[in-house]
């Protein structure tokens, strides 16, 4: 089946310490994306990528790290210069940059 | 005042009633997208639309570009209707901005 697969579903995290969020697409998409969700506020971007070996800054950069090696794998890191890690983080791709994104199960992040 | 504001931000219904949300946006676009988000979390895209009217199943989704807003409607609700509702627009810019959901609770 295709899609995209991001794991864990839960993780927990001691304060100060790297942690890094994997995805996984199999649908062949160029473009990826990084959103971080927390409650009351919309799907905030993190990092994309539109082409393996690039990736952009989104609006809230700042203390996360990306790679794009593979065109299937997009993983995220939170450093722990991130003041607020904590949130549920979605992972999306499109086949464009600007086509109709599929989002994967997302992985609820919580630090301590 | 966000680029995307949806309105209501919580709604309960019983099974069987018409519902409706509602999609203002503020920016010049060239599509909106209606979203669902199940309690587990994962999202799925109901609707890609840039004019007029769409329908799948149960599900009306409308916009009207000179009014700058869209409405999601679902006829005979159900119980598994029950999730977040997100719409998103892709602004002219190509950024998507999303609004921050209609949760909808339907009771049998």
């Amino acid at each position: 089946d295709g899609g995209i697969t991001q794991s864990p579903k839960y993780l927990f995290r001691k304060e100060g310490q790297n942690v890094t969020l994997s995805c996984e697409q199999n649908l062949n998409h160029d473009a990826m994306y990084w959103y971080r969700q927390d409650p009351g506020q919309g799907l905030r971007l993190i990092y994309y990528s539109q082409i393996v070996n690039d990736f952009q800054k989104g609006d809230i950069a700042e203390g996360y790290s990306v790679s794009r090696e593979k065109k299937e794998s997009f993983p995220l890191t939170v450093t722990s210069a991130q003041k607020n890690p904590t949130a549920f983080y979605l992972c999306a791709s499109s086949k464009t940059n600007i086509g109709e994104q599929y989002f994967g199960p997302g992985t609820r992040l919580t630090v301590t | 005042k966000n680029e995307v504001e949806q309105s209501p931000q919580n709604l309960t219904a019983q099974e069987g009633e018409f519902i409706t949300i509602n999609c203002s946006y503020s920016v010049g676009i060239s599509a909106l997208h209606w979203l669902q988000q199940h309690p587990g979390g994962g999202i799925v895209s109901l609707f890609m639309l840039s004019s007029g009217k769409k329908k799948h199943g149960r599900l009306i989704a409308t916009i009207n570009i000179q009014e700058k807003h869209s409405s999601l409607h679902i006829t005979a609700s159900h119980p598994r209707d029950s999730a977040v509702y997100i719409c998103a627009v892709r602004a002219n810019t190509d950024k998507l901005i999303f609004g921050t959901g209609t949760r909808l609770q339907v009771f049998p």
